[in-house]
């Protein structure tokens, strides 16, 4: 059965403090890996596609990487802006047929100033 | 260019009753896909529209179903509403419909809840 597992479930941090949020996955053919962020209330924003292993992508203070069995979302020198709930989802193959996306329950990140 | 709009934003029902959800895409997206977000579940996949026609559903009853128009649109409705329909119901727009490696954008979603 795919799946994507997320850990740590929650994260404390202080304003400064870099740490890495982790994305686990077992999916049969794997045809993209996405992170969302979610502020409370509102729907998902996307933030990276990721679609092989060994690819790695950045923006601000936040950098995904892909093996093939995981991924992390790094978050260097993070500020209270950055707190957020971060989702996982993948997108397997299955097939010739449709694909759609398989979240994991997200890790909810607080940074304390 | 404007995002994924979904009205109504809340919506509060009873037991029994149906409800009918509204989301407009991303402008020239074709694909839109509905989830159910709930804090012990999840996001959880519904089903996804392209061009008129539903591509692909998840594992949710058939109380659930949804349609697509010829400008995109979609509306979901829920029928004989159950106390755990209360979610967060998002919908999400696409250029192509999944099963390609394209992006999906995601609208504030509709908080529904049920009592």
């Amino acid at each position: 059965e795919d799946q994507v597992t997320q850990s740590p479930e929650a994260l404390r941090l202080q304003e400064g403090e870099s740490s890495s949020l982790n994305c686990s996955y077992t999916v049969s053919g794997l045809r993209g890996l996405f992170w969302y962020r979610q502020d409370p209330g509102k729907g998902p924003e996307f933030l990276f596609t990721l679609y092989s292993a060994g690819e790695e992508k950045e923006k601000e203070r936040l950098k995904a990487t892909l093996t093939k069995k995981e991924s992390f979302l790094h978050i260097t020198a993070p500020k209270p802006e950055d707190s957020a709930t971060y989702l996982c989802a993948v997108r397997a193959f299955y097939g010739g047929s449709q694909g759609n996306l398989i979240f994991g329950k997200g890790t909810k990140l607080s940074v304390k100033p | 260019k404007a995002g994924v709009t979904q009205t109504p934003r809340y919506l509060i029902k009873t037991r029994g009753q149906q409800v009918t959800l509204s989301c407009s895409p991303i402008s020239g997206h074709r694909s839109v896909s509905w989830y159910q977000q709930t804090p012990g579940q999840g996001l959880q996949f519904l089903f996804e529209y392209f061009s008129e026609t539903q591509r692909n559903k998840g594992n949710f009853p058939g109380r659930f179903s949804g349609r697509q128009f010829s400008n995109s649109r979609s509306e979901m409705n829920v029928s004989t509403l159950e106390l755990g329909d209360s979610a967060l119901y998002l919908c999400a727009s696409s250029l192509v419909p999944s099963g390609s490696s394209y992006e999906q954008y995601f609208g504030p979603g509709t908080r529904l809840t049920v009592t």
